[in-house]
């Protein structure tokens, strides 16, 4: 168990919906990260957060978005899906090391999306 | 820009042989951070190693061991005596900085009972 909670584990949704991955990170970690994995685009960075504000900005679409609240956890809100949104996403967390770099990350067992 | 160079797609071993995967990057980062993730079929990642760039020293857990080579940007992962349980996808990564972690392709491993 790497301390990184993600809900729902499955999801399946028709195209044009819009869902909301959430993620808790492990206790003390500042930093979460959203990647998506598809078959043909391997691992995917999207977005970071750290303490509550973006640091990072990856692949991320503009239907999709994020946030980080003050306790920590993490939203990634989906929009107007595709059927080429289905995948699997992951939350990871890190804590900051000595000078601010982050350090490992540890994921959370991922969100399976299928879009119908 | 960072990149990680898996160039295995695929392998297959038969049980107890050792098995050497291959991980080569890119960064202009000085200072950098680079691990090894594993990925069984049920689709977790599982950190395994984390090595910072000041270090070369080879390290060994049980089975596995690891290579880092600064001088050909290389971090391989081997496995001895491989087990079918070391089936899964096996993802070299990269950071630096403030910076997302990038990952490689994945290698594919089977190992064959």
């Amino acid at each position: 168990d790497s301390g990184v909670t993600q809900t729902p584990k499955h999801l399946i949704t028709a195209t044009g919906q819009r869902v909301t991955l959430r993620c808790s990170p492990r206790s003390g970690d500042l930093s979460v990260y959203w990647y998506q994995q598809s078959l043909d685009q391997g691992l995917q960075f999207l977005i970071q957060y750290y303490n509550g504000e973006e640091r990072a900005k990856g692949n991320i679409l503009e239907r999709f978005s994020a946030q980080q609240f003050p306790d920590l956890h993490s939203e990634l809100n989906l929009s107007s899906l595709e059927l080429g949104d289905s995948a699997l996403y992951f939350c990871a967390s890190s804590a900051p090391h000595r000078g601010g770099r982050d350090t490992e990350a540890f994921f959370g067992q991922g969100t399976r999306l299928t879009v119908v | 820009a960072q990149k990680v160079t898996q160039a295995q797609t695929e392998i297959s071993v038969v049980e107890k042989e050792d098995v050497t995967l291959d991980c080569v990057y890119e960064t202009r980062d000085t200072t950098y951070y680079l691990f090894w993730y594993k990925q069984p079929p049920s689709g977790e990642l599982v950190f395994l190693i984390r090595r910072n760039s000041f270090d070369e020293q080879n390290e060994i857990s049980g089975r596995y061991s690891w290579n880092f080579q600064k001088s050909t940007s290389s971090f391989n992962f081997t496995i001895t005596a491989s087990q079918v349980v070391d089936s899964a996808v096996y993802f070299c990564a990269l950071t630096g900085g403030y910076q997302k972690v990038t990952f490689g392709t994945g290698t594919k491993l089977q190992v064959i009972p």
